[in-house]
């Protein structure tokens, strides 16, 4: 079955404490970008990656980072999370080839920073 | 700054009648826009798009309307049904490249039996 997978699903950490959310996809996609979702903002963009070892910052990267040393795997890390990066994060995937702009989402990362 | 908004937070209608979502963008440029659905604990789902050399687009009950003059556009369900009751996003982008698109805040759907 074609998916992006997240995980943890849920995670309650404390400020400081430096956590990495993973996500991988079995589709062979090029493309791969962090998203967060925040009320009355919608998804907003973190990082995105057009290919192995290729990343790129995109509207809120600051406390963020990502690396992409295989194309199946794109994990998210905070080095020292703080409260405002409470939040529901989705990675997503597409063909880099063509305009369709189609994204495949994974289920979302609910994380909450004490 | 919001380039693409949904300014209904929520929307209810009737099972059986026509919901219309609407959205609008401010940046020109873009050329590209999508509908996402998403249910509660999934992540969103590509439901349809339309290019902006086209006005409309059709997949069976969901028809997308393109305005670029007055840069708005609108998701018409008909007929709706309460599977459909969901939280729809609409996106816009500028030759449909990902790390270019924008995301409105959501427009959250009640289809009523």
């Amino acid at each position: 079955e074609a998916q992006v997978t997240q995980n943890p699903r849920y995670l309650i950490t404390v400020t400081g404490k430096k956590l990495t959310v993973t996500c991988s996809q079995n589709m062979n996609h090029e493309y791969m970008s962090w998203y967060r979702q925040d009320p009355g903002l919608g998804l907003r963009q973190i990082y995105y990656s057009m290919n192995v070892e290729v990343t790129d910052k995109g509207d809120v990267p600051e406390g963020y980072k990502v690396s992409r040393k295989e194309k199946r795997n794109f994990p998210l890390i905070l080095e020292s999370p703080s409260p405002n990066q409470t939040s529901l994060y989705f990675c997503a995937s597409s063909l880099l080839t063509g305009n369709t702009g189609e994204l495949f989402f994974g289920e979302g990362s609910r994380l909450t920073v004490l | 700054d919001q380039q693409v908004k949904q300014n209904s937070p929520s929307l209810s209608v009737q099972e059986g009648r026509i919901s219309i979502l609407n959205c609008d963008y401010t940046n020109s440029m873009f050329d590209y826009f999508l509908w996402y659905k998403k249910y509660p604990a999934e992540g969103p789902t590509f439901l349809i798009s339309i290019s902006s050399i086209k006005d409309k687009n059709e997949d069976g009950r969901f028809t997308v309307f393109l305005n670029k003059s007055a840069k708005h556009l609108s998701l018409h369900i008909v007929p709706s049904q309460p599977g459909d009751s969901a939280v729809y996003f609409c996106a816009a982008s500028d030759g449909g490249n990902n790390n270019d698109m924008r995301f409105g805040a959501g427009t959250r759907l009640t289809v009523k039996p």
